[in-house]
């Protein structure tokens, strides 16, 4: 059974362009989460989606948004880039139901590493 | 809202010794979920245990295994026999609602030989 996909893995992009991250869940799984990774901040949860619609939201500005697809795979876009956005971004999935409190395993993936220059 | 607070940034371990993570929460939930992350070198978040707020009996997985205090809102993570593979930064994290986790700020654990 295939893990979190990530890509890309790496980029580089320049402050002001916009940059779109891709995440295919496991199998069955049907929530998706987010999470900006930096040494200053730690780990900081962005957003959550199940079943197509946002579910939570972490404290980040507009700049930062998401999407869920019908097949479960999600996207995260970040415009207006600032050199602060630089992180490993990591997407995690679980079977959570459409009751939140299910408590089940979060899966992560390899993450994705965006520098912005 | 939730918060995480793992009070060691660095421990170190002799290969084979036991070595004990401490992490502690704050909330007002009653009904929630704790679990240890482990992160290598390779950025890869790795579960290595979970527990259910409701359960008294302490989860163990292997050579890991917690001490859950719930009253002191404690929760931490004892490696038994510990060997150079578990190397890693180590996260408590808090969960109660849908896929949300609130994180820790780490400790960063080293095996020595």
């Amino acid at each position: 059974k295939a893990g979190v996909t990530q890509t890309p893995r790496y980029l580089i992009k320049t402050r002001g362009q916009q940059v779109t991250l891709s995440c295919s869940p496991i199998s069955g799984h049907r929530s998706v989460s987010w999470y900006q990774q930096t040494p200053g901040q730690g780990l900081q949860f962005l957003f959550e989606y199940f079943s197509e619609t946002q579910r939570n939201k972490g404290n980040f500005p507009g700049r930062f948004s998401g999407r869920q697809f019908s097949n479960s795979r999600s996207e995260m876009n970040v415009s207006t880039l600032e050199l602060g956005d630089s992180a490993l971004y990591l997407c995690a999935s679980s079977l959570a139901g459409q009751v939140p409190r299910t408590g089940n395993t979060i899966y992560f993936g390899e993450g994705s590493w965006l520098t912005v220059v | 809202a939730q918060t995480v607070t793992q009070s060691q940034p660095e421990m170190s371990v002799q290969e084979a010794e036991t070595v004990t993570l401490s992490c502690t929460y704050d909330t007002s939930e009653s009904n929630y979920y704790l679990f240890w992350y482990k992160q290598p070198p390779s950025r890869q978040m790795i579960l290595v245990i979970r527990q259910e707020a409701y359960k008294q009996q302490n989860a163990t997985e292997n050579r890991f295994s917690v001490n859950f205090q719930k009253a002191a809102k404690s929760f931490s993570l004892k490696i038994s026999d510990s060997q150079l593979g578990d190397t890693a930064m180590y996260f408590c994290a808090f969960h109660a609602h849908g896929s949300r986790l609130t994180f820790g700020e780490g400790t960063q654990l080293t095996v020595n030989p």
